[in-house]
């Protein structure tokens, strides 16, 4: 199974920083790797794919970078919006065992 | 609009069964794999079960597979969880999503439905 960790666990940034989330994967995923936003009580959102590909509708000030072992997810000036907690996926594997990362939480600082 | 509506949870007593559902609408639902997603409390997300445009392949983390059965009737863009011989372990919230294309991410996802599974 290829393990993802996240990294911090969780993030304190202020309003109009920038936020730069990683995740590392026990072993090669290419750039078969996604980014999600999840708030409570809400369906998650798919942010990036393909590790640097911006799903349809998601602002630019998300970026994605990084392939192979090591990942980052980077919000640049970040909204109110933006507080979630994230997780990275990877999808490298048929048949298929996806797997998520723990998740990191983005905070008001 | 894309939408997708989970519906089934509830409380169960540990050894038993629940089957989940997830209706879709606002796209053709026979044209995509289609997934369920659990995220037990306090945890992070763990992807369970999927299931080919024709049922005819499906794939299951190693922890439910004999107990879980992922189903679907394209005819009712509906898809299902058979949950049986539940454990504490199951309880969560699933979420049904989609996986467009020839890819295997999730591109839409329900707002989920929860299972708590009683000792």
């Amino acid at each position: 199974e290829i393990v993802l960790t996240q990294s911090p666990a969780t993030l304190s940034v202020s309003p109009g920083e920038r936020a730069t989330l990683s995740c590392r994967a026990s072993q090669s995923v290419n750039s078969d790797l996604a980014w999600y936003q999840h708030k409570p009580g809400q369906a998650p959102r798919l942010l990036i794919y393909g590790a640097s590909t911006r799903a349809t509708g998601i602002p630019a000030r998300f970026s994605g970078s990084g392939s192979g072992t090591e990942f980052t997810l980077t919000i640049s000036s970040l909204q109110s919006e933006d507080f979630a907690v994230y997780y990275c996926q990877q999808y490298n594997k048929w048949p298929p065992q996806y797997t998520f990362g723990q998740g990191t939480k983005l905070e008001i600082k | 609009e894309v939408q997708l509506v989970e519906s089934g949870g509830g409380l169960v007593q540990r050894g038993g069964s629940l089957r989940l559902s997830c209706v879709g609408s606002g796209f053709t639902f026979s044209n995509y794999w289609m997934n369920w997603v659990r995220q037990a409390p306090g945890k992070g997300l763990e992807w369970v079960a999927n299931i080919r445009q024709t049922g005819s392949e499906t794939f299951y983390v190693d922890s439910v597979k004999g107990r879980f059965t992922i189903s679907r009737d394209n005819a009712k863009n509906s898809l299902y969880l058979q949950m049986n011989s539940l454990r504490a372990e199951d309880t969560a919230v699933y979420y049904c999503a989609r996986t467009p294309g020839t890819t295997r991410f999730f591109d839409n996802w329900g707002q989920g439905t929860l299972v708590a599974v009683s000792s």
